[in-house]
């Protein structure tokens, strides 16, 4: 169990456009999903928690109207990157915690965005 | 704030040698530890993890001991292989719930590479 799946895995966009990556947990229950970017070679930089029904709160310096995310149910966190440009090219992943594990959290394979 | 420090990779080993990846942290209070492995083009998989003090925690041959009294968390096997190559991250996090989010708290990541 405690699978979290992520769509698409890659994608290439031109810029100007926006972006939807879909993070679901597969079977389980999350009400919080956690958006990661990671550069290459370099550890991962937690963007935004996304919280089932209300605002995600977003880290320091990441911009909210840039990274748009929707937590509708438990089963599914979306992360919008808006008028893409390509300094957001980058590996992005998610994760989402089994509540009532406490404290592991399960990854997503990651999506690769490319911004042309 | 809390903090996690790995040390500085790549780490080149032959195989059937003995691996150690340091990792020291530093936290108010007393958070669970983790070690995540990254393959090659892939998303973040839980290798092992420890909840309390003196706990080990063991997976795959991988083994790690939450050391409250020097802050570290290493992460040993005795024999790696070349299908070890990967990436491992050490972190720290606490559970969800009383005023935690539940978010983890990465280090930098260290390669390993191991040759046959």
């Amino acid at each position: 169990g405690a699978v979290v799946s992520q769509h698409p895995s890659r994608v290439i966009c031109k810029s100007g456009t926006s972006v939807k990556i879909e993070c679901r947990s597969l079977d389980f229950q999350a009400t919080t999903m956690f958006w990661y970017r990671q550069f290459p070679k370099q550890s991962l930089m937690l963007m935004a928690t996304s919280n089932e029904g209300s605002k995600a709160t977003y880290e320091q310096g990441v911009e909210k109207d840039k990274f748009l995310i929707n937590h509708a149910s438990l089963t599914l966190s979306t992360l919008t990157v808006t008028s893409a440009h390509p300094e957001d090219s980058s590996f992005y992943i998610c994760s989402a915690g089994r509540d009532t594990h406490g404290d592991t959290q399960y990854f997503g394979p990651g999506t690769r965005l490319t911004v042309l | 704030g809390d903090s996690v420090t790995q040390m500085e990779g790549p780490v080149t080993l032959s195989e059937e040698a003995f691996l150690t990846i340091n990792c020291t942290y530093t936290a108010t209070g007393y958070p669970s530890l983790f070690w995540y492995v990254q393959y090659p083009g892939e998303g973040l998989q839980l290798l092992l993890k420890a909840t309390k003090a003196d706990d080990k925690g063991s997976n795959k041959g991988f083994e790690a001991t939450y050391r409250k009294e020097t802050t570290s968390f290493h992460l040993e096997k005795g024999s790696v292989q070349v299908s070890d190559s990967a990436v491992y991250f050490c972190a720290l996090g606490f559970p969800h719930g009383s005023g935690n989010t539940g978010k983890l708290i990465f280090g930098q990541g260290t390669t390993l590479q191991v040759k046959p």
